[in-house]
């Protein structure tokens, strides 16, 4: 069964410093990948996505994704983060089978201390 | 500013009752999804819809329907409400081109 697993429920960290959240993925076909953040008491927004070619990918707010196929992960990184930042953060797939339904991780907390 | 809203942003309801919720998109998206939201458990896909009048069940449909009588307009219905359907209700809604989901802000409904 497809599944997306983030390995980090809350990540703490202190204010300029670089942050990684991680993110896994099972599946027997192949994927397309989302980022997305969510602030309090808000909705998701999209941060990045990976459908092809590079696999290094940039997002919104300074954020970057890099695709590892053998390693079915899809990692999200900042080299400083703000305290703005502060949020839960979601790893998310489209399987490649025409759809459009996404799977959802569970989802990482971070926190950025001054 | 391309939007999807929904209805309330907190709901109480007493248990039996027939709770509507309604998102409406503005942007001509065919795909529409409703999702619920707990802490731990992530996003869970109760029902999405590709087009209007058409429906198919998501991962954890039972307790709910759903109507799509106009495209930019997906309610979900607990047709009788229970103390475990309290959550974090998400709509969203996507193009045919794989651009991701627009979210609306939510609607957190306790029932009491």
């Amino acid at each position: 069964a497809q599944s997306v697993t983030q390995l980090d429920s809350q990540v703490p960290v202190f204010e300029e410093a670089p942050v990684e959240l991680r993110c896994n993925y099972s599946s027997s076909v192949s994927v397309y990948l989302f980022w997305y953040v969510q602030y309090p008491n808000q909705g998701l927004q999209l941060l990045l996505k990976y459908l092809s070619g590079s696999t290094l990918v940039k997002g919104i707010n300074g954020f970057e994704a890099e695709f590892n196929k053998s390693q079915t992960s899809f990692h999200l990184r900042k080299p400083s983060v703000h305290i703005s930042d502060t949020a839960e953060y979601f790893c998310a797939v489209i399987l490649n089978t025409g759809g459009f339904k996404t799977i959802f991780g569970a989802g990482t907390r971070l926190f950025v201390k001054a | 500013d391309v939007k999807v809203t929904q209805s309330s942003r907190y709901l109480v309801k007493r248990t039996g009752e027939k709770v509507f919720l309604e998102c409406v998109q503005d942007m001509d998206h065919e795909n529409m999804f409703w999702y619920r939201q707990d802490p731990g458990l992530g996003l869970r896909l109760i029902y999405f819809s590709y087009d209007v009048k058409m429906k198919e069940k998501g991962d954890i449909p039972e307790g709910y329907s759903v109507s799509r009588e106009k495209k930019e307009r997906f309610s979900l219905i607990l047709e009788s409400a229970s103390t475990n359907q309290t959550s974090m209700y998400l709509c969203a809604s996507s193009s045919l081109t794989l651009g991701g989901y627009t979210f609306g802000s939510g609607t957190r409904l306790t029932v009491v």
